[in-house]
């Protein structure tokens, strides 16, 4: 089954400075992957999502890329704010797992002013 | 546009006694619905998934049940709470589709089992 962990449980930045989540995945059949942040009290929203024939993707400020090979993806986040402060979640699915993502544990992120 | 609507947001309950959350999808026809549970603001454990009315798969043993009465509608239940029943719980739905695709998330249950 799907296996999904990250490597570092916090992350302090300063503003302004960029923030890289990393995420590690054990599932070779996984070939969709996505990004979630979750402020406390609150459901995970989606940041950002990569399918596997792909190995990088950007969207506002954020971008995803995928290493197929090592089995592990990263969120970047440029120009970090405060209102970017927040758990931040990877996800995968597929193979067996089509249609149910397996998340990893989360890593939160606090960005000072 | 799609809503996914969640309640109650917080709940207190004793031991024991029984459970029912219910969550609800507008916008959209045939989603795949889920229950996940999140300990301590971590993690997210998959608890059931539905891919259609009646249609329940569980992912874990546990002492929760789920339902789908309709085709936007999911409920999450228990007889008897346990302590350990304790946690976050969170509705979700994706389209039916034939690749996978993210889940939009409700905004959570707080349920406190005493």
């Amino acid at each position: 089954g799907e296996s999904v962990g990250l490597h570092l449980p916090t992350l302090s930045v300063q503003e302004g400075d960029n923030s890289i989540i990393n995420c590690a995945y054990s599932n070779s059949a996984s070939d969709y992957f996505i990004w979630y942040k979750q402020e406390s009290g609150k459901g995970p929203q989606f940041i950002i999502d990569i399918r596997s024939n792909m190995d990088k993707r950007q969207g506002q400020r954020v971008t995803v890329l995928l290493n197929k090979t090592v089995k592990h993806l990263s969120l970047q986040i440029a120009a970090t704010q405060p209102g970017d402060s927040a758990v931040y979640f990877c996800a995968g699915s597929g193979g067996t797992s089509y249609g149910k993502l397996t998340f990893g544990q989360g890593t939160i992120l606090t960005v000072h002013p | 546009s799609q809503t996914i609507h969640q309640w109650p947001a917080t709940l207190v309950q004793p031991v024991g006694s029984p459970l029912s959350l219910e969550c609800t999808v507008e916008g959209t026809s045939n989603p795949n619905l889920y229950w996940y549970r999140q300990a301590a603001g971590r993690g997210l454990q998959l608890l059931f998934y539905s891919v259609g009315i009646g249609q329940i798969s569980s992912e874990v043993p546990q002492n929760l049940s789920a339902s789908r009465p309709q085709d936007r509608q999911f409920i999450l239940s228990s007889k008897k709470l346990l302590l350990s029943d304790s946690g976050f719980y969170l509705c979700a739905w994706a389209p039916m589709t034939t690749t996978n695709e993210k889940l939009f998330f409700g905004s959570g249950t707080q349920l406190s089992v005493l």
